[in-house]
């Protein structure tokens, strides 16, 4: 099935730990995002890639950490410099260009323990 | 600068009533204008998209309207049924960047 991917679906981290969070798609988008979810709230975008090898900061990309290696994938890092991580993670992929939607995943909740 | 923001955060709607969740944007240079619901826990999805050169578009049970000369969005839901109650989010592109950005989101109920 086509599709995105996100995992885990939970995830709990210590206080000034580095975490992980897993994107992958298999619709041969080019280009990718990460959002932030708040209880109650919008999404807030943290990092965008429109090609491999390249992505550009969103709104609130302080200490969040990217990579785009390959064009199926987009993780998202959550460091320790991130003051407030606990929140809904989206990952989301679209064709380049205006006029395309973008396809989400289920969303990672990532708590601070 | 670039904001999509909604009038409304929450709107109640009887069952068979038709639901109307506005929304405003700033950014005149926006080309395309996405609506998303969301359910609790899960990712959005799709509802119904518009271009800038158009200003009405109709779905099944959905009809997006667009307002340029106010910067005015609106989705219209005819006949709300339960499965309706979620979160909807406008959202808007715009060519300068290939990045979508998202408003606050209403939060739809269904009263019985």
């Amino acid at each position: 099935d086509g599709g995105i991917t996100q995992s885990p679906k939970y995830l709990f981290r210590k206080e000034g730990q580095n975490v992980t969070l897993s994107c992958e798609q298999n619709l041969n988008h080019d280009a990718m995002y990460w959002y932030r979810q708040d209880p109650g709230q919008g999404l807030r975008l943290i990092y965008y890639s429109q090609i491999v090898n390249d992505f550009q900061k969103g709104d609130i990309a302080e200490g969040y950490s990217v990579s785009r290696e390959k064009k199926e994938s987009f993780p998202l890092t959550v460091t320790s410099a991130q003051k407030n991580p606990t929140a809904f993670y989206l990952c989301a992929s679209s064709i380049t260009g205006v006029g395309t939607e973008a396809f989400f995943g289920q969303g990672t909740r990532l708590t601070v323990v | 600068g670039e904001s999509v923001g909604l009038h409304l955060p929450t709107l109640s709607v009887q069952e068979g009533d038709n639901s109307i969740i506005n929304c405003a944007y700033s950014n005149s240079a926006s080309d395309y204008f996405i609506w998303y619901k969301q359910e609790s826990g899960k990712g959005p999805q799709f509802i119904i998209d518009i271009r800038s050169n158009m200003d009405k578009r109709q779905g099944q049970r959905v009809t997006v309207l667009l307002n340029k000369t106010v910067k005015h969005l609106s989705l219209q839901i005819a006949a709300t049924q339960p499965g309706d109650s979620a979160v909807y989010f406008c959202a808007e592109n715009f060519q300068s960047a290939s990045k979508i950005i998202f408003g606050s989101g209403t939060r739809l109920s269904i009263r019985p």
